[in-house]
């Protein structure tokens, strides 16, 4: 059973760069069934994409954050990553990795989420 | 950015009740719409995607309809697990956009 684990510092300074990890189990990241993606959810509020990538490394950003975020992925260790530039407090958030199946197929597979907080 | 509406954004109701939520998108989306239910403290789970079909492993008490612009998703018989908050998504076109959320609570 695919299975996704977020990794990553859960405190970040304001204005460094957030770097998180999701690690794929109990299946391949190079398959062009799927791509993968991060979303965000502040706290008590709603979900925010902010990008997806193909096992190709193609990429998809939202437009605003893209000027920000940097998604890559390792398909040697079935890894794909998100870094966040110069981070405010308004990114302070739970940041979930998930798995999209192609073709309207929706997020089927998500990972626990962690928790990132953007503090001196 | 595609915008999506949901309503209500709010829903007091009884286990039994049929309920129906709403999302309606700014612009044409054909049926590249998901759902999603969220309990506190979870990631989502994904309920219906290509806007009428049930994924796997999901109670058939959920359904959904729509194309276009106006989706809906029916709970045909509240159980009490149900209680949680619910997202649609569009998958139409970049960049992805969820709605607001409903959530759902205990009359």
């Amino acid at each position: 059973q695919l299975q996704l684990q977020e990794s990553g510092p859960g405190l970040v300074k304001p204005s460094e760069t957030l770097s998180l990890t999701c690690t794929v189990s109990g299946g391949s990241i190079s398959s062009s069934s799927y791509y993968w993606g991060w979303i965000r959810q502040p706290p008590g509020k709603g979900l925010e994409w902010i990008g997806s990538i193909y096992y190709s490394g193609s990429t998809y950003y939202n437009p605003s954050l893209k000027s920000r975020v940097t998604i890559s992925v390792d398909t040697s260790k079935n890894q794909f990553s998100l870094k966040l530039s110069s981070v405010t407090a308004a990114d302070t958030a739970v940041y979930y990795c998930a798995r999209t199946v192609t073709y309207a197929g929706g997020m089927d597979v998500w990972g626990q989420g962690t928790t990132v907080t953007v503090s001196s | 950015d595609i915008q999506l509406t949901q309503s209500p954004s709010f829903l007091s109701a009884s286990v039994g009740d049929r309920v129906t939520i709403t999302c309606r998108a700014s612009q044409g989306i054909s049926s590249y719409l998901a759902w999603y239910q969220q309990k506190p403290g979870k990631a989502p789970k994904l309920l219906i995607y290509a806007a009428s079909t049930l994924q796997s492993g999901v109670p058939s008490r959920f359904s959904g309809s729509g194309s276009g612009t106006e989706f809906t998703l029916t709970i045909s018989s509240l159980q009490p697990e149900d209680f949680a908050t619910y997202y649609c998504q569009q998958l139409n076109s970049y960049p992805i956009t969820f709605g607001q959320g409903t959530r759902l609570e205990i009359k």
